[in-house]
């Protein structure tokens, strides 16, 4: 069973603070995909990663996949108010037959304090 | 804008009276997934559609069923609601394209069992 431990679970920061969340996981994924959710709102894709040492950016934000594809990071710099939110990682099993099933980490609950 | 429908976004129900969530997209995407999500945890996969098949997760209670009548439209039945059920639950579309399988949620249906 592929497993994804995502960290910290919880994040508490003042508006300007840069932080990291990180995406681990023993097994490697054929793709990663990072979402943020809103309270009473549904999740809402950032970013894909797909390719081993892949860096995307945002705006403020920066998504990194490992080499070896069984890591990720969501760095976000000066952080803002608008950014509080759970963030998800979720990767995609690198198997047939999966059907698009996602595994999802545990989510980071961002609060940023202006 | 192509989107993930979810109707209603709140639902009140009494304990044991069945009770039906819709979820419609534009997307024509032809893989539909219904999640539970209980507070700011990670979304957990009930079941999903992939076209016409019907994919149950191993520890999806009986309780809980689906009906996708087309391509568009999706149902999640719960039969007979416990306290326990009450939940936030996240319909979602995927398009199989390979590794990526980014999904696109629905802004979801709070439930609430009295």
């Amino acid at each position: 069973t592929q497993l994804l431990e995502q960290s910290p679970q919880f994040l508490s920061i003042q508006e300007g603070e840069n932080l990291t969340v990180y995406c681990n996981s023993s097994s490697v994924f054929s793709s990663l995909q990072w979402y943020r959710q809103e309270p009473g709102e549904g999740p809402v894709l950032l970013v894909t990663v797909v390719t081993g040492g892949e860096v995307k950016k945002l705006k403020r934000l920066t998504f990194q996949f490992g080499d070896a594809r069984k890591d990720s990071s969501l760095h976000i710099t000066a952080a803002q108010p608008g950014d509080t939110g759970l963030y998800l990682c979720a990767g995609a099993p690198n198997y047939g037959g999966s059907q698009g099933n996602l595994i999802f980490g545990k989510g980071t609950k961002l609060s940023v304090k202006p | 804008d192509a989107m993930v429908i979810q109707n209603p976004r709140y639902q009140v129900t009494q304990f044991g009276k069945p009770v039906t969530l819709s979820c419609s997209q534009t997307l024509n995407h032809n893989v539909m997934y219904w999640y539970q999500q209980k507070s700011s945890q990670a979304p957990k996969l009930l079941f999903h559609y992939y076209d016409k098949d019907f994919n149950n997760e191993a520890d999806t209670p009986d309780n809980f069923q689906s009906r996708r009548p087309n391509t568009s439209f999706c149902f999640l039945d719960i039969r007979s609601p416990g306290l326990g059920d009450a939940a936030m639950y996240l319909c979602a579309t995927s398009r199989d394209s390979g590794r990526f399988y980014e999904q696109y949620f629905g802004p979801g249906t709070r439930l609430t069992v009295t």
